[in-house]
């Protein structure tokens, strides 16, 4: 069974404080993922890497950076957190090639407040 | 345009009834793949299936059932005789290559709630 991890089911951090939210997956995938999900607005994209120490714009990217220093882990980082960065964040992971590509593998989540 | 959309925000349901929820898709891919998720309470999104563009086979797995039919872009997923435990938000979701590199479209959600 694939495995994603994530770091903290829930945290709660000051503004203008830096924030590292870790993503664990065991399963060898080459992708990985970064989403928020806020209450009317879905999932949202916010960085996804294909291989290690790459990594891509999704489509909210403002404030975030991302890290994959190697292939089982990815790390969001919020480098000076703000309220309107309140929100669930999800990892997730996935392969590209063989019988469950582009099959999605989600974290539990990191219920992210920010005060 | 790549879009994905679930029209129903909400769905309320007493226990063993059956249950459709819509998903209605665009895309000018001829090769894609359609996913449903299942997210219950406790937040973990959870892959309930994939299919790609060039199978059309409905599929059948205990009580879920799935319809994908491309003349009307639409892949509705069916719960038969509902139970408590279904309660969760479902997301329907596409990726082609024109979502860039075969990124994950996901629909807003439809809620469902089973009640005992």
């Amino acid at each position: 069974d694939v495995k994603v991890t994530q770091s903290s089911r829930y945290l709660v951090k000051r503004t203008g404080e830096k924030v590292f939210l870790e993503c664990v997956q065991d399963m060898d995938h080459e992708n990985m993922f970064w989403y928020r999900q806020d209450p009317g607005l879905g999932l949202r994209l916010i960085y996804f890497s294909y291989d290690v120490k790459m990594k891509e714009k999704g489509d909210i990217p403002e404030g975030y950076s991302v890290s994959r220093e190697k292939k089982e882990r990815f790390s969001l980082i919020l480098e000076s957190a703000s309220t309107n960065q309140t929100s669930m964040y999800l990892c997730a992971s996935r392969r590209d090639t063989g019988k469950s590509r582009y099959e999605q593998y989600f974290g539990p989540g990191t219920r992210l407040t920010v005060t | 345009a790549q879009k994905v959309t679930q029209a129903q925000t909400e769905i309320s349901v007493v226990e063993k009834e059956d249950v459709t929820l819509d998903c209605v898709y665009e895309t000018r891919d001829t090769t894609y793949y359609l996913f449903w998720y299942k997210q219950p309470p406790s937040g973990e999104l959870v892959f309930l299936i994939r299919r790609n563009s060039f199978d059309e086979q409905n599929e059948i797995s205990g009580r879920y059932s799935w319809n994908f039919q491309k003349s009307t872009s639409s892949f509705n997923f069916t719960i038969t005789a509902s139970q408590v435990v279904d309660s969760a938000v479902y997301f329907c979701a596409l990726s082609a290559p024109s979502t860039g590199g075969f990124k994950t479209i996901f629909g807003a959600g439809t809620r469902l709630f089973v009640k005992a």
